[in-house]
């Protein structure tokens, strides 16, 4: 399976400023996404990472505040933008092959805090 | 809209058997998925399905009826070290992404 590295791995930061996670995978891998989860909730998809053009966003979520860009099939990056407190939460880059049982694999998630 | 239910919490002792349910509605579906998160962890995948059945992997079996949007994870011969967070997700066929269920604490006592 992919081995997924996500950078930083947790970090603190002032409201109104920008925070950008990386997510490197040591393989091309299809598909690639952006999970939320706060502390003891659930996995909640921001966004769908596509190679060469611009992330497709689910609900509630949108690119002013969350540009992701996936330059190739190994790389992408989230940026939370300025931030708030509310924002404070775990953030997941997960992948996976996209076709038939190919299931997801996950980054090991950035904790972020917001004071 | 779409929504995974799950129990939110589950416990059991050590050596017994138990069942973790979730029940689905989704625009669209291409399989069932479990995931176990260990606290502090990442989600890790545990197994998936796509047709109508029991799946078994070792300890743990998946099993899916589409006609009544539900699937189940059992866990059989229960250790502390599966005491996790465990997380069904439906793949949504047409864009690849997956929807994760509200997830279930299970707590294994000694």
């Amino acid at each position: 399976s992919a081995v997924i590295s996500q950078k930083p791995s947790r970090d603190i930061c002032q409201r109104g400023t920008s925070l950008t996670i990386q997510c490197q995978v040591d393989s091309q891998v299809t598909m690639m996404f952006w999970y939320r989860q706060q502390p003891g909730q659930s996995l909640t998809l921001i966004a769908t990472a596509n190679q060469g053009s611009e992330a497709t966003y689910e609900s509630g979520f949108v690119i002013d505040k969350f540009p992701i860009s996936r330059p190739n099939l190994t790389f992408s990056t989230l940026t939370v933008s300025n931030m708030s407190p509310e924002d404070s939460s775990i953030y997941l880059c997960s992948v996976s092959q996209g076709q038939g049982k190919s299931p997801l694999h996950f980054g090991n998630g950035t904790r972020l805090t917001v004071t | 809209g779409q929504s995974l239910e799950q129990p939110s919490e589950v416990t059991a002792v050590e050596g017994a058997i138990v069942q973790i349910n979730c029940t689905y509605q989704t625009s669209g579906f291409y399989g069932l998925s479990w995931y176990q998160q260990h606290d502090g962890g990442a989600p890790t995948f545990l197994s998936y399905n796509a047709l109508d059945g029991l799946e078994e992997t070792g300890r743990f079996s998946s099993f899916l009826s589409r006609s009544d949007s539900y699937g189940y994870l059992l866990l059989q011969e229960l250790q502390m070290k599966d005491s996790a967070s465990y997380f069904c997700a439906v793949r949504d066929g047409g864009s690849y992404k997956y929807i994760f269920g509200t997830g279930t604490r299970l707590k294994v006592l000694a």
